[in-house]
């Protein structure tokens, strides 16, 4: 079974500053690796995803997360932040069958201060 | 416009009484799914369907019933809600399973009381 650690449950950063938002996960197979993000009172929208094509996944508004196996981590960045991306971040990880679900972090609320 | 509705988006009601939250998207999606979202514990699977007429159980799926008739939508029914239902409910679908790398789609959420 597969699970996703999410450390962190807040993190807090300055308009401009570095984002990092830190995702590990535990799959018995090659694992298919999603960033969500849920802005308030919204569904979740999908930021980027991993598929084996490439390590370094680029997404919208200007994030991205780089696959490392051998430290079986997800981790999203983004180089400056934006007073917009304050939200609540969901790494989720697929089971990998054909039909498969998908399992989540407990997620990260992310505060911008100006 | 692509989506995932539900309704409704608010509902207060009291233990024992049966409702039902409706799903619906417009993507000719084979996949849906319902999640909770708990505080701190993320969104965690209730039932999952694979297609028409085929629904299997995902991680919490006590106190609660799904059914798949129709392609487009997938109702999740609480027959008796107790207080431990609280919580804001997802309907997502994807075109097949996330297996594939699918994304998953989702609702605007229900957010549900049980008095």
């Amino acid at each position: 079974a597969q699970s996703v650690t999410q450390l962190g449950s807040h993190v807090s950063v300055s308009e401009g500053a570095l984002v990092l938002l830190r995702c590990n996960y535990s799959s018995s197979v090659p694992p298919y690796l999603f960033w969500y993000v849920q802005y308030p009172n919204q569904g979740l929208q999908l930021l980027l995803k991993y598929t084996s094509a490439a390590t370094l996944v680029k997404g919208i508004n200007g994030f991205e997360a780089e696959f490392k196996k051998s430290e079986t981590s997800f981790h999203l960045t983004k180089p400056s932040a934006h007073m917009s991306d304050a939200a609540e971040y969901f790494c989720a990880v697929s089971d990998g069958t054909s039909y498969g679900k998908l399992t989540f972090g407990q997620g990260t609320i992310l505060t911008v201060h100006p | 416009e692509a989506q995932v509705t539900q309704n409704p988006r608010y509902l207060i009601t009291v233990t024992g009484k049966k409702l039902t939250v409706t799903c619906s998207q417009n993507m000719n999606h084979e996949y849906m799914s319902w999640y909770r979202q708990d505080p701190g514990l993320g969104l965690r699977q209730i039932y999952y369907s694979m297609n028409v007429e085929v629904t299997d159980k995902g991680d919490v799926p006590e106190g609660y019933k799904v059914s798949r008739k129709e392609k487009r939508n997938f109702p999740l029914i609480l027959e008796s809600p107790s207080p431990n239902q609280t919580s804001l409910y997802f309907c997502a679908s994807s075109l097949r399973g996330t297996g594939e790398g699918n994304e998953q789609f989702f609702g605007p959420g229900t957010r549900l009381t049980v008095l």
